[in-house]
This record gives C-alpha cells, sequence and structure tokens, in this order.
C-alpha cells in the first residue's frame, strides 16, 4: 500500500512560473524525501528534510514539512522544459528502525510548456 | 562513479516462466533495497538488504518471489512461476545504511509477463 498522496496528480505549466506539489502522508516520519523520475528512468533523490526541519532549501528546490498536518510541499522556481518529470514524495516509519524501505506516493506528473 | 546497475533492462516472459533481475549496487553501499512500480503508480517496497542480511522482506507478494545478496554486493531478484500481474518495472536502490538516508536508484527491468 502506498501512505503518501501528493497533489495535484497532474500540473501543466509554463516555462519560467513556479510549480508548487503538495505530499500528505499518514503515519509519523523520520525524513521525508522528494525523488524526480523522467519517463522510462529511475528515481533521481532531490531534497531529503528531516522531521524536526521545517523548510529547506536547493536550488531552485524548496521544501516544506508540516509534521503536525503531515504534510509537505515541493516548490520547483523558474520552471525549465528539463523539468518536466515525475514527482515523487517518500518518507521513512518512525517505528521502522530504518529497516524499511522507502514508502512512495503516486506522484505528481509535471509538464513545463516551452 | 559508476552508480547503480541493473540487468536485464527489458524482459519478456510467458507466464510460468521463472526469471531473475540483477542488482550492481554502488560500491561500499551496505543498504540494498527492491522496489516494484507498476504503470503510473509510485514504486512499492519489497525487500531490504543490509550486507548480505535480508532485514525486511514484508513487501514481497508472494513466496513465488525471492531475492538475495550472498556476498553483501549484487543482488538477485527471482520470480518464479511468473503470473500477468508481476508486469512491473523493478527497482533497485543502493545506500549507507537504512531508509533514513538518501537512496541511489538504478534504471529499473521492466518484466512483461504475456
Amino acid at each position: 500500500s502506498q501512505q503518501g498522496e501528493e497533489d495535484p496528480q497532474a500540473l501543466s505549466i509554463q516555462e519560467g512560473e513556479n510549480a508548487t506539489m503538495n505530499c500528505s502522508y499518514k503515519t509519523s516520519i523520520n525524513n521525508l524525501q522528494w525523488y524526480r523520475q523522467n519517463s522510462g528512468r529511475g528515481l533521481v533523490h532531490l531534497i531529503l528534510i528531516r522531521s524536526n526541519e521545517r523548510e529547506k532549501h536547493s536550488g531552485r528546490l524548496r521544501v516544506t514539512l508540516d509534521t503536525s498536518k503531515k504534510s509537505s510541499s515541493l516548490l520547483i522556481t523558474a520552471s525549465r522544459a528539463a523539468d518536466t518529470a515525475s514527482y515523487f514524495c517518500a518518507t521513512d516509519a518512525l517505528t521502522g528502525g530504518g529497516a524499511d524501505g522507502l514508502t512512495f506516493g503516486k506522484g505528481t506528473h509535471l509538464i513545463i510548456q516551452p | 562513479g559508476a552508480g547503480v546497475s541493473q540487468s536485464p533492462r527489458y524482459k519478456v516472459a510467458k507466464r510460468g516462466q521463472d526469471v531473475a533481475l540483477r542488482c550492481d549496487p554502488i560500491s561500499g553501499h551496505v543498504s540494498l533495497f527492491w522496489y516494484q512500480q507498476a504503470l503510473g503508480q509510485g514504486p512499492e517496497f519489497l525487500t531490504y538488504f543490509q550486507n548480505e542480511a535480508q532485514l525486511d522482506k514484508s513487501g514481497l507478494p508472494s513466496d513465488r518471489f525471492f531475492a538475495e545478496r550472498p556476498e553483501g554486493s549484487v543482488s538477485t531478484l527471482k520470480i518464479q512461476r511468473t503470473q500477468q500481474e508481476d508486469s512491473a518495472v523493478y527497482l533497485c536502490a543502493s545506500g549507507l545504511a537504512g531508509a533514513y538516508n538518501e537512496q541511489f536508484f538504478g534504471p529499473g527491468t521492466r518484466l512483461t509477463v504475456l
């Protein structure tokens, strides 16, 4: 079963605009990670935010985490055509002891129109 | 340096055949994960190794699925008597330790069962 739910399922914007994706999850977590997947390829790690952090930046990426609402958001600023991909949030369970795999959402498919 | 590699990249099997999927993790990575990704879905956890020890196999969907990592490096995921519902992309990921940290994904093996 998949814990997370990304919202929206699909998003199409113009190049240069900002893209915001949201993720909700169900159980208490250690960390939340965001991954990108280009069509037919493996996943690429974007950013990890720990449960005691509220916001993190990496280049054009900004991630927020609200553990009280069990939600996170990923903001991509000044989008480029190369950002077209599916984006997944993934969590590791607090009780897993590190021996569990990540639990992924269904993803947001982002299309950047040139 | 070399990333995670998987072979074959594509596999077509007739229903009832056995298949073996190989994963070569990044050298020195202790953790190795297998995930199954159905079309349009996020990856779902199958099993986790720490070195040669299989610490969690709770995600394996049936006893037809078997994974091993005998020397703590290369891993093989074996599916016996394949069924059509086994058709998916099988992703391997490696990392430094547990699910707490960034995972590095291979390109996946796309299995189609006819």
